[in-house]
């Protein structure tokens, strides 16, 4: 059974960097496969931030791409998201999930909540 | 590249049907067969129910099906039960932008 799980600070600082790692069991980030971050701000909808494959090469979302970091780290089986120079309307809950049969997210993390505030 | 939209709400009386729409343009929606529908219940992360406009993954329940029409899919819920009324959000694939998700749909069973 695959399993995802995000781990970060709740809390960072206005103009600071969000940064979560998403450690995978039960599947391998090595494999040939794309993984991405999907965020939902509370009481709103999804949106996707982006995306990281094995050998590094990543894929964001245009309005966000000049502050997005993602990396992969195949050795502790995990992928990382850096969100730089955050503002309130960064909080969100941040889920990781693997990117499935016909372009598809599955299964996805529990989510962890980040709150952007002073 | 814009989220695509979605009726806020939705409901049904248990056994009845309910479909959701999720329009979008030819440069997502119209432009690819890669419309994914999701379920998310409350506290609960999103699971995928439908992938492809109309496959459903192992242990989706047949109730559930989907389709397309030029720039607008549709997720059918048939024979509603306790268990379904959750949101329900779009996913298509977007080309540069790579994926959009649609704005929510949440399904009451009445």
């Amino acid at each position: 059974q695959v399993q995802l799980k995000e781990s970060g600070p709740g809390l960072v600082r206005p103009s600071g960097t969000l940064s979560l790692t998403c450690a995978v069991s039960g599947d391998s980030v090595s494999r040939d496969n794309w993984w991405s971050w999907v965020r939902q701000p509370p009481g709103k909808g999804l949106e996707w931030i982006g995306e990281v494959y094995p050998d590094g090469r990543t894929n964001y979302k245009p309005s966000l791409q000049s502050r997005v970091t993602m990396s992969i780290d195949k050795s502790k089986n995990q992928f990382s998201l850096d969100l730089h120079s955050v503002t309130a309307a960064d909080t969100a809950l941040y889920y990781c999930a693997r990117n499935h049969v016909g372009l598809s997210f599955d299964p996805w993390g529990q989510g962890t909540l980040v709150t952007v505030s002073s | 590249q814009s989220a695509l939209t979605q009726p806020p709400s939705a409901s049904g009386s248990p056994g009845q049907s309910v479909t959701i729409s999720c329009t979008g343009t030819s440069s997502d929606v119209g432009g690819y067969d890669y419309v994914s529908w999701y379920q998310q219940h409350p506290g609960k992360a999103p699971k995928v129910i439908i992938y492809e406009i109309t496959k459903r993954p192992s242990g989706v329940p047949d109730r559930f099906s989907g389709s397309k029409s030029g720039n607008t899919a549709s997720l059918t819920v048939s024979g509603l039960q306790a268990e379904d009324e959750a949101d329900y959000y779009c996913s298509s694939y977007a080309g540069r932008s790579k994926y959009v998700f649609g704005t929510g749909t949440k399904v009451t069973v009445l």
